[in-house]
C-alpha cells in the first residue's frame, strides 16, 4: 500500500528566501505526482504535474522534481512572497484513476 | 470555465437527517471523484465514476451514495446523518491523470 509522507508538517520563512517541500513516498510503482496548494476554507489548486516518466516540471518560481528510485519528490519555490503562505499538498497516482494517495500536507508561512 | 462547483458551501445536518451535496463541471472530464477531508488525515475517496451511468466505492464509502446521469453532475448522498461524517467534502474531476477539485463543501453532524 502506498504512503505518503509530507515532512515538515510546518514550515515558517522570512520573506525572500528559497525553500523546498518535501514528499516521500513508499512504493516507485507511479503513474504520476501532481503538487496542490490549498487556501484555508478553500479547495486544491494544481501547481505542477510530474509523470512517471519525467524528472521536474517548472511553472514561473515554482519547481517540482521527481526521484522514483529514492522515493521523494521536492517543491522548490523561489524567492517566496506572503501570498505564498498556504498548505502545500503532494498527491500520488499509483495507477488507476482511483489509486491517487494524499500526504497530509506541509503548512508554509512566509513572513513579511 | 468555472471548473468544478460544489453546493452548499457549508450545512448544518441533525443526526438522522439525508442531504445531497451537489457537483457540477463543465470541462466534459469523464472522470470524477467524492473525497473527505479531515484533520490531520490525507483526502480519502469515497466513491468515483468513470462515466454517466458507471459508479464504484472509494476507501470510504459506507454512509454515502452517488449517482452519475450525466457526464457534468455527479451527487453525492449523505443517509442518517451520523457525527462521524463531520467533515470538509471535496468533488474533483480528471484529465489524462491531472485532478481538479471544487471549493468543497463543510459539513457539520450534531
Amino acid at each position: 500500500k502506498q504512503e505518503v509522507t509530507q515532512i515538515p508538517a510546518a514550515l515558517s520563512v522570512p520573506e525572500g528566501e528559497n525553500l523546498v517541500l518535501n514528499c516521500s513516498f513508499t512504493d516507485s510503482a507511479i503513474y504520476n505526482l501532481q503538487w496542490f496548494r490549498q487556501d484555508p476554507g478553500k479547495g486544491l489548486t494544481s501547481l505542477l504535474l510530474i509523470q512517471s516518466s519525467q524528472r521536474e516540471q517548472t511553472s514561473g518560481r515554482l519547481n517540482a522534481s521527481l526521484d522514483k528510485s529514492s522515493g521523494r519528490s521536492t517543491l522548490y519555490i523561489a524567492a517566496s512572497q506572503p501570498g505564498d503562505s498556504a498548505t502545500y499538498l503532494c498527491a500520488l497516482n499509483s495507477g488507476g484513476y482511483q489509486k491517487v494517495t494524499f500526504g497530509i500536507g506541509t503548512k508554509l508561512q512566509v513572513i513579511p | 470555465n468555472a471548473g468544478v462547483t460544489q453546493t452548499p458551501k457549508f450545512r448544518i445536518l441533525k443526526i438522522g437527517q439525508s442531504m445531497t451535496l451537489q457537483c457540477t463541471q463543465d470541462m466534459n472530464h469523464n472522470y470524477m471523484y467524492w473525497y473527505r477531508q479531515d484533520p490531520g488525515m490525507g483526502l480519502k475517496l469515497i466513491y468515483y465514476s468513470v462515466g454517466a451511468g458507471i459508479t464504484d466505492k472509494g476507501e470510504v464509502p459506507n454512509g454515502y451514495n452517488v449517482s452519475r446521469s450525466t457526464t457534468e453532475d455527479f451527487p453525492l448522498r449523505l443517509e442518517l446523518a451520523a457525527p462521524s461524517q463531520t467533515s470538509v467534502y471535496f468533488c474533483a474531476s480528471s484529465y489524462k491523470g491531472e485532478l481538479f477539485f471544487g471549493e468543497g463543501s463543510r459539513l457539520t453532524v450534531l
